[in-house]
């Protein structure tokens, strides 16, 4: 089945502790891109990768990173996670820049 | 900065009757225009994508238009059942990126 997957769906966390959300793809997808959803501000792009170690800044990238090293995977890295970095994370992949964009299921996260 | 609003926030309809959801954007210079359906607490299902070039697009009982002079966009869904209650999202890409700008929403509740 063709389907974008994050891991994991859902991280309680503290100020300070590194982690990793994981977003993997099947279908062979050039372009990948990381948003955030918020009540009040709506999806807002974090990051994105136009192909395999090609990566750039979207609207809200301060307190992430990224990194493209295959063409199937692009983690979302928060070195040093804040309360303000509590939200609902979304992977996205499509073919092409102008393609379809489908999204992953979400990470809810919350930053104690 | 392209601005994307949905209108109304919240509808409310019985079963059987057309929906019309709206959408518009200020910037005419879209590379494409996607609609989403977003289930409370889940990720983003694609609906239908227009391109740039196209003025709309089908797919079973949904059908999208596109009116770029007047910045415009409808998603109508014929004969709605309460499994369409949902909230719908429309996004367009204004460049070359590929970043989404996304409204607000429309929050669907279909009754029976």
């Amino acid at each position: 089945e063709a389907q974008v997957t994050q891991n994991p769906r859902y991280l309680i966390t503290v100020t300070g502790k590194k982690l990793t959300v994981t977003c993997s793809q099947n279908m062979n997808h050039e372009y990948m891109s990381w948003y955030r959803q918020d009540p009040g501000l709506g999806l807002r792009q974090i990051y994105y990768s136009m192909n395999v170690e090609v990566t750039d800044k979207g609207d809200v990238p301060e307190g992430y990173k990224v990194s493209r090293k295959e063409k199937r995977n692009f983690p979302l890295i928060l070195e040093s996670p804040s309360p303000n970095q509590t939200s609902l994370y979304f992977c996205a992949s499509s073919l092409g820049v102008t393609d379809t964009q489908y999204f992953g299921p979400g990470t809810r996260l919350t930053v104690l | 900065k392209q601005e994307v609003t949905q209108i109304p926030a919240a509808l409310s309809v019985p079963e059987g009757e057309n929906l019309v959801l709206n959408c518009s954007f200020t910037d005419s210079a879209i590379y494409n225009l996607q609609w989403f359906r977003q289930d409370p607490g889940k990720g983003l299902t694609s609906l239908l994508l227009i391109q740039s070039s196209q003025r709309e697009q089908t797919s079973g009982r949904l059908n999208a238009s596109l009116d770029k002079s007047s910045g415009r966009s409808t998603l109508y869904i014929a004969a709605s059942q309460p499994g369409d209650s949902a909230t719908y999202l429309c996004a367009s890409t204004t460049d070359s990126w590929g970043k989404l700008q996304f409204g607000a929403g429309t929050q669907v509740v279909v009754t029976p």
